[in-house]
């Protein structure tokens, strides 16, 4: 079984502020881990993953996760918000290996970005 | 490269109609598909997935059916639409079940 936790479903920070989404799982095998990106009436787009190796993740957009696996956390920062940071995002579990066919998905975060 | 196309982008439709929805994947074989629910506070909801032809997986008991009769075209069906079944639907492809999925632009069903 598989759960994703993203405390607070609304951030709003200023232009050129720090950028936290905190992101907690559940997962009785070891996680594949995705932050996902998603803007009004779109699909979504993957921002960054992590499946093995360093637990430091770099994504698109500036964007960057920790793994930590002793906080089962994977919180999404980025050190200075832009006005196109706008948008909701969504943090997701996997199992790893070949098996684990589902993909469970946070609540999302909808993240607003102040001039 | 790989592309997935899913439509119709919108749809209104009245309550007790049917509905067919469908998900196309190209430049790939074989790949994992899913349909998403998305409503507004709760996220995404996993409806459906498929690792192969014929195969489908049901994660909630619903008034939707999915179905996958080419390896890379899924369909999500209704007999009779219900209010509660609006909603901005999505259709995912994986690659392996080891990997990111990728989304498709979504459709928006309104049950009027």
């Amino acid at each position: 079984a598989q759960s994703v936790t993203q405390l607070g479903s609304h951030v709003s920070v200023s232009e050129g502020a720090l950028v936290l989404l905190r992101c907690n799982y559940s997962s009785s095998v070891p996680p594949y881990l995705f932050w996902y990106v998603q803007y009004p009436n779109q699909g979504l787009q993957l921002l960054l993953k992590y499946t093995t190796g360093a637990t430091l993740v770099k994504g698109i957009n500036g964007f960057e996760a920790e793994f930590k696996k002793s906080e089962t956390s994977f919180h999404l920062t980025k050190p200075s918000a832009h006005m196109s940071d706008a948008a909701e995002y969504f943090c997701a579990v996997s199992g790893s290996g070949g098996s684990n066919y589902k993909l469970t998905f946070g609540k999302g975060t909808l993240l607003t970005v102040n001039p | 490269s790989q592309t997935i196309h899913q439509w119709p982008a919108t749809l209104v439709q009245p309550v007790g109609s049917p509905l067919s929805l469908e998900c196309t994947v190209e430049g790939t074989s074989n790949p994992n598909l899913y349909w998403y629910r998305q409503a507004a506070g709760r996220g995404l909801q996993l409806l459906f997935y498929s690792v192969g032809i014929g195969q489908i997986s049901s994660e909630v008991p619903q008034n939707l059916s999915a179905s996958r009769p080419q390896d890379r075209q899924f369909i999500l069906s209704s007999k009779k639409l219900l209010l509660s079944d609006s909603g901005f639907y999505l259709c995912a492809w994986r690659p392996t079940a080891a990997t990111e999925a990728f989304f498709g632009q979504g459709t928006r069903l309104t049950v009027v």
